[in-house]
């Protein structure tokens, strides 16, 4: 079936560190795979997308490939800041089907 | 433009009372709508989604119930709501082709 997993969290990093948070799936066929940011007390926001093999998506810093070979999409961010603090979510959506999978999530936190 | 509202807020109920939660999309026509839940600490849960009008899709069978009377209009109910029930309430929906959900701004509810 189709899966996503997530490091487990919390992230703890101080202010200007590099940030990587690792999401790996399972799926059939092609998925698109999507980075989704909560911030305390609100819904989810899409924070970046991918959807097909060695795409990079890119918003505000943060950055993922999508790795067909190591089935990987890894989210980066080479200086996070505290307002950078909130939920961040991994999730696909499988090959003809418009149904997201999402992760755990990784709580991340980061300190002045 | 196109914007997804979702209400209330927040909510607490006692155990055995009924919920009602709804969400509306403005600016678009026969969209995809998606109920999710998130419980405390947990990912998030696919409850139902529909396609259309009276179409909907349970993915899990729970004490929950969910309704489209109208086509941009998608209810979550309950006719009597157990403590287990409490979390944070998000519908989403999917805009264009692009992939990816858009998500109302939740309910969070908590069930005493």
């Amino acid at each position: 079936g189709n899966s996503v997993t997530q490091m487990e969290g919390p992230v703890t990093l101080s202010e200007e560190a590099f940030l990587t948070i690792n999401c790996t799936y399972t799926a059939t066929g092609y998925p698109s795979l999507f980075w989704y940011v909560q911030y305390p007390g609100e819904g989810l926001q899409l924070l970046l997308k991918a959807t097909k093999a060695d795409d990079k998506g890119s918003n505000k810093g943060f950055e993922a490939t999508y790795r067909k070979e190591t089935t990987s999409f890894h989210l980066e961010k080479g200086s996070v800041q505290v307002s950078d603090s909130a939920v961040y979510f991994c999730a696909l959506s499988p090959t003809g089907f418009q149904k997201l999978v999402f992760g755990t999530g990784t709580r991340l936190l980061v300190s002045p | 433009s196109q914007t997804i509202h979702q209400w209330p807020a927040t909510l607490v109920q006692p155990v055995g009372s009924p919920l009602s939660l709804e969400c509306t999309v403005e600016g678009t026509s026969n969209p995809n709508l998606y109920w999710y839940r998130q419980a405390a600490g947990r990912g998030l849960q696919l409850l139902f989604y529909s396609v259309g009008i009276g179409q909907i899709s349970s993915e899990v069978p729970q004490n929950l119930s969910a309704s489209r009377p109208q086509d941009r209009q998608f209810i979550l109910s309950s006719k009597k709501l157990l403590l287990s029930d409490s979390g944070f309430y998000l519908c989403a929906w999917i805009p264009g082709t692009a992939g990816g959900y858009t998500f109302g701004s939740g309910t969070r509810l908590t069930v005493v």
